[in-house]
């Protein structure tokens, strides 16, 4: 069966350096990996898409990396600010448009 | 545009009562998904829906079924409820003119049951 494994449950860092997630799959084939914010208590925020066939993609202090032989994806946040402590979930998507696979979320927390 | 909306936000129940929720999605928007969140298992995909027909469903009971209107608007209704049905109730609505499906939430409905 499909699984989805993101690396940590929670994670801290300290303001002004650089938080990298990971999201690890298995018996799968995305067409497409998405990257979702989930602040408490509201529904998850669309950050970023990378196709398969896309290595990186970059939006502002966000950047992420897609390795199909891997079957990984690697989310960095640089210069990360206590604002950007959220969960953030990796969905795949085969590509059908008809339902996304999420993984269980890291929480990340940056300290002042 | 305005977000995806969803009501109720809160709802308390009693096991073996059943409950409907709502949702209202982006206006133009025809795919709606719902999902359900918990702790111990994340996000769930329960079902979704395009022009009034349920194109995938995830693997839940038959108690959890839902619907969709001719606006886009969609509900989901739970029978029997039973206590592990608490959790955050997530609707979110999709544009099908691309050909991948990024997703946008609504705040979703927090079910308690007792």
């Amino acid at each position: 069966s499909q699984k989805i494994e993101q690396n940590s449950e929670a994670l801290n860092i300290q303001e002004g350096k650089t938080a990298t997630l990971t999201c690890n799959y298995t018996n799968y084939s995305p067409a497409y990996l998405q990257w979702y914010r989930q602040d408490p208590g509201r529904g998850p925020v669309f950050l970023l898409l990378i196709r398969e066939n896309e290595k990186e993609k970059r939006k502002e202090r966000l950047k992420v990396t897609f390795d199909t032989t891997l079957k990984q994806s690697l989310f960095h946040i640089t210069a990360s600010q206590p604002a950007d402590s959220a969960t953030y979930l990796c969905a795949l998507d085969d590509g059908s448009a008809r339902q996304l696979t999420f993984g269980s979320g890291t929480q990340l927390t940056v300290l002042p | 545009k305005a977000g995806v909306t969803q009501t109720p936000r809160y709802l308390i129940k009693t096991r073996g009562q059943q409950v409907t929720l709502s949702c209202s999605p982006i206006s133009g928007h025809r795919s709606v998904s719902w999902y359900q969140q918990t702790p111990g298992q994340g996000l769930q995909f329960l079902f979704e829906y395009f022009s009034e027909t349920q194109r995938n469903k995830g693997n839940f009971p038959g108690r959890f079924s839902g619907r969709q209107f001719s606006n886009s608007r969609s509900e989901m209704n739970v029978s029997t409820l039973e206590l592990g049905d608490s959790a955050l109730y997530l609707c979110a609505s999709s544009s099908r003119d691309r050909n991948y499906n990024e997703q946008f939430f609504g705040p979703g409905t927090r079910l308690t049951v007792l």
